[in-house]
């Protein structure tokens, strides 16, 4: 079965310029997650997406960052005017949901972002 | 979400039984123990949860004592390819499920 993808794996870009990175969840999976890892420390919330509820953005570090999800799939973050230190792995989750839930996010391999 | 604290890096050989020990000294009653396992270049992956005393799969045990402010990840028999980071991570497990904290967690070497 199909994992939670993401594209493109990386990204090289100059700073001032836009990016747009792309997550597809794993079929059914209502949860959506964004994480950042920048070299050598732990993952750094971003935003969180749960069905049609309003998303948890609270983990978004400024306002160039941006999210949106279609349904229940596809999702995209945003970076307006990148800087050097947006330079990371961009990690995306996704989950089921439910007071049975084990805590367990599905992850996807990241896309590595440069920002030069 | 209660914080955790775990070494920074451990060192074991092929064979060995490795046991990483996480502190949750302010653990709230409805907290669950999760444990994730990250290799370079990869996402985390889920190794094991659990509430209290003793859960074990056929990856890991997990040993949570009684007053359950600390938790130990025991991988038996560890193997160059488990080589990685492990997470240890505290918080209640259905009705705010959302986002997962995260610390630096701790670099597990495995040498031959």
């Amino acid at each position: 079965g199909a994992g939670v993808s993401q594209s493109p794996s990386n990204k090289v870009t100059e700073k001032g310029k836009d990016v747009e990175l792309r997550c597809d969840p794993i079929s059914g999976h209502t949860a959506l997650y964004w994480y950042r890892q920048s070299l050598g420390q732990g993952l750094e919330f971003l935003i969180y997406f749960q069905g049609n509820s309003a998303p948890d953005k609270s983990g978004l570090p400024s306002d160039r960052f941006s999210a949106e999800r279609t349904g229940e799939s596809v999702s995209t973050l945003t970076i307006q005017r990148t800087q050097q230190e947006d330079s990371a792995v961009y990690l995306c989750a996704s989950s089921t949901w439910g007071a049975s839930n084990r805590n367990e996010q599905f992850f996807g391999p990241g896309t590595r972002l440069t920002v030069l | 979400l209660a914080k955790t604290t775990q070494p920074i890096s451990m060192d074991s050989y092929e064979g060995q039984e490795v046991n990483i020990t996480c502190s949750h000294n302010n653990i709230a009653t409805n907290d669950y123990i999760t444990w994730y396992q990250q290799f370079p270049s990869q996402g985390p992956r889920f190794i094991i949860q659990g509430y209290k005393t003793k859960v074990t799969n056929e990856v890991a045990s997990l040993f949570i004592p009684a007053d359950r402010k600390s938790s130990t990840l025991s991988l038996p028999r560890v193997s160059l390819s488990d080589t990685a980071v492990y997470y240890c991570l505290v918080g209640d497990r259905g009705s705010t499920l959302g986002r997962l904290y995260f610390g630096r967690g701790t670099q597990l070497t495995v040498w031959p």
